[in-house]
């Protein structure tokens, strides 16, 4: 079983309607990322979080630590929000104590709206 | 503006033979990384560098080998030594003063090994 669990592994919407993507993990984490990778394969950080929930334009990102799980959610989706989405989390610290940035990845969610 | 190069997007090259892919940041960032994403799967580390003049193994090293011999460059060398080489490489920086250090993308490498 992967460290870090992505569903569904695949979405297809129409325009227009409220998307949700989950992702579990099975580690102990400082802090969850949800990235964007676009079809030319160039990456792009949406969230941080660690607690509670965050929010940018029509993106929303939560996160239940203890329940080890967190969702990010799309309103009014449009044709243009279709990439794979990436769900890593950095698994704390290192040896030393410094909190390099390794990430764990889940394998991605493959989202496709249609006009 | 900040940000962080890799060239080419497109790299072919014939089995048996090393190839080197560049990486290259102005940020000004200590730390960097090395990811290989393949199909279906999620991206795996192949060498991170928290500071000049050292790096470290992830979890897929073999066959690769890393040099970090300037703050803005970690060239990443893909060996004859390396089974299945033809993947997407991922380039990637973060700070590493904070709690939280975000990791910055680059645009990524094809490599076609023919």
């Amino acid at each position: 079983k992967n460290e870090v669990e992505q569903s569904p592994q695949n979405l297809t919407a129409q325009e227009g309607e409220f998307i949700t993507i989950n992702c579990s993990y099975s580690v102990g984490i400082s802090a969850l990322h949800w990235l964007q990778q676009h079809p030319g394969g160039g990456i792009v950080s949406l969230f941080m979080l660690s607690s509670g929930k965050k929010k940018h334009g029509r993106l929303i990102a939560t996160i239940n630590i203890q329940e080890k799980h967190s969702s990010l959610h799309i309103t009014a989706s449009h044709p243009r929000d279709s990439a794979v989405y990436i769900c890593a989390v950095r698994s704390g610290r290192d040896a030393g104590g410094t909190s390099y940035g390794k990430l764990t990845f889940g394998q991605g969610t493959i989202l496709t709206v249609h006009p | 503006d900040g940000g962080i190069t890799q060239s080419p997007k497109y790299l072919f090259r014939k089995e048996g033979q090393n190839v080197t892919l560049s990486c290259e940041q102005n940020l000004n960032h200590d730390a960097m990384y090395w990811y290989r994403q393949d199909p279906g799967q999620g991206l795996r580390l192949i060498y991170y560098s928290q500071i000049v003049n050292d790096f470290q193994k992830g979890d897929i090293a073999e066959g690769y080998s890393v040099s970090r011999e300037k703050k803005e460059s970690f060239p990443l060398t893909v060996t004859s030594a390396q089974k299945n080489p033809t993947a997407f490489y991922l380039c990637a920086s973060s700070a590493t003063s904070g709690d939280y250090n975000e990791q910055f993308f680059g645009p990524g490498t094809r490599l076609t090994v023919l």
